[in-house]
């Protein structure tokens, strides 16, 4: 069974840095694309970033380039987003998600969601 | 960027009704698309992916078509399990972009 288990998030100043973890197991976590959404009331699913099986490749949506890192540890099962400079407009629910293939493909699983909230 | 406008934003219906949910993507993106569910404090769920394949435990009362611009996904005969908001999401070209959705409710 896919299980991707989030941790991290929380309560960050404005500017401060958050680290999201996302645990994956039942699958070969090498052998597949990892990425992040995120989702707020206001805008709804929106894609954050994403990295390739062999974290070769990573790609960020414009809103967070620059000052978000994605990264994985294929030994231990995980991925990450560093989310350094956090502005208001970050604030809201963080999925990690699998995708169906190493390089692309569609959202076939997703983590269960951690709240980051930015607030001073 | 591509956007995917759904259609209708809510749709209320009553169980044993057919529900019809639309996206209209920007550009052509082939086969491309993929929908979810997403039931309240829940995180999305796989329905159909690559416009007309069921994912693994999806029932078959649950229909994807289209291709290009215009997609649908179908519902025949609505069961309690299925009021939930639906999500669009095409992966055909960076940055990957969802509609903002279709709450289907119960009337």
């Amino acid at each position: 069974e896919v299980q991707l288990l989030q941790s991290g998030g929380g309560l960050a100043q404005p500017g401060g840095s958050l680290r999201l973890s996302c645990a994956a197991s039942g699958f070969t976590f090498a052998n597949f694309a990892m990425i992040w959404v995120r989702q707020t009331p206001e805008k709804g699913l929106e894609w954050v970033s994403a990295i390739t099986g062999g974290g070769d490749r990573t790609y960020y949506a414009d809103s967070v380039e620059g000052h978000f890192t994605i990264s994985r540890d294929n030994s231990r099962n995980t991925v990450f987003l560093q989310m350094n400079s956090l502005r208001a407009e970050d604030a809201a629910v963080y999925y990690c998600a699998k995708r169906s293939s190493v390089a692309s493909g569609w959202i076939d699983y997703w983590g269960q969601g951690t709240l980051v909230t930015v607030s001073s | 960027e591509i956007v995917l406008t759904q259609s209708p934003a809510t749709l209320s219906l009553s169980p044993g009704e057919r529900a019809t949910l639309f996206c209209r993507v920007s550009q052509n993106i082939g086969g491309a698309l993929s929908w979810y569910q997403q039931r309240p404090g829940q995180a999305p769920r796989l329905v159909i992916y690559d416009s007309v394949n069921r994912a693994s435990g999806t029932p078959a009362r649950f229909r994807g078509s289209g291709s290009g611009t215009d997609f649908t996904l179908t519902i025949s005969s609505l069961q309690p399990e299925d009021f939930a908001v639906y999500y669009c999401y095409q992966r055909h070209a960076w940055p990957l972009t969802f509609g903002q959705g279709t709450r289907l409710e119960i009337k």
